[in-house]
């Protein structure tokens, strides 16, 4: 069936530090463009990137995403985390959007 | 800019009881306006969505009787939460998808509590 998949439920990582969270899916959709959201403390769920071409790297506030659909994967990645990354980190598709069960990301000084 | 409101914005009833919110879409036309639920463990669950000339499509473990939907115009949607329990709490997020583009908006939730 269509999920996704996000495999860390939450990531820690010192400030200063690259991080990356993993982003699978499953889907039977044959046009779909992949998100990632960010949702910070007690606000709604917003973009962070987009992208529906394969093999090309998005990029927006330092984080940066490729979309391979050879290996089914949207991972997200920074090279260098700040405090204010701290958030909750939703992958998904659509068509339907489909979102993963999202992955805490807490950066620590 | 596309926004999307929602209100109200907290809500809480009792046991029993039933409640209606609303959804916006200001700045574009909505063609689609799909209803989230996020639980307070915060996965995401896709209630229905609402497509402009199509029948508003439910998915499974929801159902017209308990969460009726109705989107007269591309712009406005509203969802009433019939006979509320606990297992209702959350916060009810409503995305809107204008003509043009795959990007869903957000609209900043009606939370909802059930005591």
């Amino acid at each position: 069936g269509d999920s996704v998949t996000q495999t860390e439920g939450l990531v820690t990582v010192t400030e200063g530090l690259p991080v990356k969270l993993n982003c699978t899916y499953q889907t039977t959709y044959l046009t779909i463009a992949f998100f990632w959201y960010v949702q910070y403390l007690n606000e709604a769920p917003q973009v962070l990137l987009k992208s529906s071409t394969d093999n090309k790297r998005t990029e927006h506030q330092g984080f940066h995403a490729t979309l391979h659909k050879s290996s089914s994967s949207f991972h997200l990645q920074k090279s260098s985390a700040q405090l204010s990354d701290s958030a909750l980190y939703y992958c998904a598709y659509t068509g339907k959007l489909i979102f993963g069960l999202g992955t805490t990301l807490q950066v620590q000084p | 800019g596309a926004l999307v409101y929602q209100y109200p914005r907290r809500t809480i009833c009792k046991s029993g009881t039933s409640m209606r919110m609303e959804c916006q879409a200001v700045g574009f036309q909505a063609t689609s306006v799909a209803w989230y639920r996020q639980s307070p463990q915060k996965t995401f669950e896709l209630i229905a969505l609402s497509t402009v000339n199509s029948a508003i499509k439910y998915e499974q473990n929801f159902t017209q009787e308990k969460f009726p939907i109705s989107h007269p115009n591309l712009s406005f949607s509203s969802m009433t939460v019939l006979n509320a329990y606990l297992e209702d709490r959350g916060l009810y997020l409503c995305g809107a998808r204008g003509q043009s583009s795959y990007e869903q908006y957000f609209g900043p939730g009606t939370r909802l509590t059930v005591l």
